[in-house]
C-alpha cells in the first residue's frame, strides 16, 4: 500500500488560509469516507484534528475544515494563527482494511 | 481523562527483538481498538497495525508481515507489540493510539527504539 500523496510544504500569513490536499486512489481516499488530519508539532505526538472527512472532534476549532473530492482530500485552515505552524498528516482506511497515511506537509506560518 | 501510557526507551542489537508496552485508562481499553504507529527521526508517520478490542484479531501493515505482533492484555489494560529481527531502519518513535479502525484520536507519548551496533 503506497502512501498518500501531500505537498512538502505551503505558507501562509496570519489571518490568511491555506488548503492542504491529499491524493490517493480509488482503493483509499476515494473509495471510502474515511479520511482524517492529524497535526504534529515538534517533539510531539500527533493530535486528531479531522476524521471521517469533515468532522472535528471536540475542542478543535472551527478553523479547521476538510473536504473530498473524487480521489483527493483536503484540510483547510482558515484564520491562519503562529500556533498552526506544525507538520499536518492525512491518512484513509483503505480497501485492504489498513490504514495508510500520507507523506505529511509542513505548514509555515509567515 | 483518557491516558495512554507507554514504555521507556530501548536500545537494542540488529537482529534482535524489541516489545513496547502501552498501558491504557479502564475506560478506554474495552471498547477501542488499538493502533501502533512509528516516526522515523525526520520522517513521516508510518501505520503498523491494529489490534481489536477482544484481542483476537490485529492486522499489520503489509511490510512488517511476520516480524511484529500486537497483543493485548484486559485484566491489566494494556497493549503490547513485539518487532523482531530489529534492523537500523526500525529506529523510530513508536506510538500506540486508541481509535476505531478508520482514525485515531488519543495517542501514547511515544517509545524511542534505537537500533544500533
Amino acid at each position: 500500500q503506497s502512501a498518500l500523496t501531500q505537498p512538502a510544504s505551503v505558507s501562509g500569513s496570519p489571518g490568511q488560509s491555506v488548503t492542504i490536499s491529499c491524493t490517493g486512489t480509488s482503493s483509499d481516499v476515494g473509495g471510502y469516507n474515511y479520511v482524517s488530519w492529524y497535526q504534529q508539532h515538534p517533539g510531539k505526538a500527533p493530535k486528531l484534528m479531522i476524521y471521517d472527512v469533515t468532522n472535528r472532534p471536540s475542542g478543535i476549532s472551527n478553523r479547521f475544515s476538510g473536504s473530498k473530492s473524487g480521489n483527493t482530500a483536503s484540510l483547510t485552515i482558515s484564520g491562519l494563527q503562529a500556533e498552526d505552524e506544525a507538520d499536518y498528516y492525512c491518512s484513509s482506511y483503505t480497501s485492504s482494511n489498513i490504514l495508510v497515511f500520507g507523506g505529511g506537509t509542513k505548514l509555515t506560518v509567515l | 481523562q483518557v491516558q495512554l501510557v507507554q514504555s521507556g526507551a530501548e536500545v537494542k542489537k540488529p537482529g534482535a527483538s524489541v516489545k513496547i508496552s502501552c498501558r491504557a485508562s479502564a475506560s478506554t481499553f474495552s471498547t477501542y481498538y488499538m493502533h501502533w504507529v512509528r516516526q522515523a527521526p525526520g520522517h513521516g508517520l508510518e501505520w503498523m497495525g491494529i489490534i481489536d478490542p477482544s484481542g483476537d484479531t490485529a492486522i499489520y501493515a503489509q511490510r512488517l508481515q511476520g516480524r511484529v505482533t500486537m497483543t493485548r492484555d484486559t485484566s491489566t489494560s494494556t497493549v503490547f507489540m513485539e518487532l523482531s529481527s530489529l534492523r537500523s531502519e526500525d529506529t523510530a518513535v513508536y506510538y500506540c493510539a486508541r481509535g476505531v479502525r478508520n482514525w485515531v484520536d488519543y495517542w501514547g507519548q511515544g517509545t524511542l527504539v534505537t537500533v544500533s551496533s
